[in-house]
């Protein structure tokens, strides 16, 4: 599976959008995107995922750019309860194999909302 | 409807001795994982299982790493003996049908190897 980069760290206001972005320039045509974050003392948590076009659901927004080599999650409103680690993580889609939908997490971002 | 069940969720122990996890996922989801989380790094992947066949526990240390899942049901991740490195977060996760679908965890169990 490709590799993803993320920064270490991120700042937001509370209230303000939050954008995290992720690198992941050998990512393959059967390749989605999935992001996860993980709030302390939880285990890791889904939020969403795409391969091409963008994405939207009840938690966030996915936008992932036309050569598909980076894409960006947004918060649109974060709150306190948003700071966590979050993970950018790309996964295959070929069947068969130990690798068959593995999910192969990073260091991710940290997010922290302020008040 | 109830999220993934592990216990314990804190577990210190002296290290040569033995220690076992356990894991009960989410009614119905046929795929369970364990993985492993060491302070500030993402989880890694341990075992699956599909039912009770483990079909991937390549990053699985088998020398004192062992895990069952009798009846496709509940699971038991067990360390003997454990060493001091071994101290970490061991989460367990579950999903419905493809390993594809989402994913998930439990609250994780904290190990500490003294």
């Amino acid at each position: 599976d490709a590799k993803t980069t993320q920064p270490t760290s991120m700042d937001c206001a509370e209230g303000r959008a939050a954008n995290l972005p992720c690198n992941h320039s050998t990512i393959s045509g059967n390749e989605y995107v999935y992001w996860y974050r993980q709030i302390h003392s939880q285990g890791p948590q889904y939020i969403i995922h795409g391969l091409k076009n963008n994405e939207t659901n009840e938690m966030a927004s996915l936008i992932i750019t036309e050569d598909r080599k980076s894409s960006t999650l947004i918060l649109p409103h974060a709150t306190l309860r948003d700071t966590a680690v979050y993970y950018c993580i790309v996964r295959g889609t070929n069947a068969g194999g130990t690798s068959y939908g593995k999910l192969t997490f990073g260091q991710g971002t940290i997010l922290t909302v302020h008040p | 409807e109830a999220g993934v069940v592990q216990s314990p969720r804190y577990k210190i122990i002296e290290k040569k001795q033995p220690v076992a996890f356990w894991c009960n996922p989410i009614s119905g989801h046929n795929t369970l994982y364990w993985y492993l989380q060491n302070l500030g790094q993402g989880p890694e992947l341990l075992i699956r299982y599909e039912n009770e066949e483990a079909v991937d526990d390549s990053q699985l240390p088998k020398d004192r790493f062992s895990a069952e899942r009798l009846k496709g049901v509940d699971s038991t991740l067990k360390i003997q003996p454990a060493e001091l490195g071994d101290s970490a977060v061991y989460l367990c996760a579950s999903s419905f049908g493809s390993s594809y679908n989402e994913q998930f965890f439990g609250p994780g169990t904290r190990l500490t190897v003294l």
